[in-house]
């Protein structure tokens, strides 16, 4: 299982990044998908849940329709986009499979980091 | 749902067994998972389902509990084993993580 996110980098506050998370060596459309992030120095903090054909998603209250998640399934690629950025959003932000079209987190990605600063 | 875990740090030897604990705001059934990470990596998944091990971990990690209450215990500590560990309730969304025991060599 590989999965290997990217686009992460410095942003102003009220900026735009989107990032993508790729996946290889396993069935990537058959697994649901999460995105978690933990802050500098923070503990974990779940963001977003993708079912394996796109048909449920889920946020964090926190996010307040700032943030979507999506995938392509013929790319094997997962993505999240993120609007109206602030302060708050810095954090190294993880891509996670989950076990078939369940919730449970199986295997990680390394992770993306995502300064918001101007 | 409000995941709580205790004790927020610990101290222990090589060799010593450890507990830690994990309470759930409400019942969350089984769906309750372990993760792992130590500095610089990305989390590992330990324990699914409150007491099933991951494939490829070892046996000397083992949890346990239903409903709100939830260990997770590691026996015959090793220096690899100094980390962070995370519970996680899957149960409902929002998905939660409680806070984190940072397990630290005495």
């Amino acid at each position: 299982v590989q999965l290997v996110e990217s686009g992460g980098g410095v942003v102003q506050p009220g900026g735009s990044l989107r990032l993508s998370c790729e996946a290889s060596e396993f069935a990537f459309s058959i697994h649901s998908m999460h995105w978690v992030r933990q802050a500098p120095g923070k503990g974990l903090d779940w963001v977003a849940f993708i079912r394996f054909d796109g048909s449920d998603k889920f946020y964090a209250d926190s996010l307040k329709g700032r943030f979507t998640i999506s995938r392509d399934n013929s790319k094997n690629t997962l993505y999240l986009q993120m609007n109206s950025l602030r302060a708050e959003d810095t954090a190294v932000y993880y891509c996670a499979r989950t076990y078939g079209s369940g919730s449970r987190i199986d295997y990680w990605g390394q992770g993306t980091l995502v300064t918001v600063s101007s | 749902i409000q995941m709580t875990q205790s004790p927020s740090s610990l101290s222990a030897s090589v060799g010593d067994r450890v507990t830690i604990t994990c309470r759930a705001s409400q019942g969350i059934s089984n769906f309750l998972a372990w993760f792992q990470q130590k500095p610089g990596e990305a989390p590992k998944s330990l324990i699914y389902s409150a007491s099933t091990l991951q494939t490829g971990v070892p046996s000397k990690f083992s949890g346990s509990g239903s409903g709100t209450e939830f260990t997770l215990t590691i026996s015959s500590l090793q220096p690899d084993d100094f980390a962070i560990y995370y519970c996680q309730q899957y149960y409902t969304y929002p998905i939660t993580f409680g806070q984190g025991t940072r397990l630290e060599i005495k």
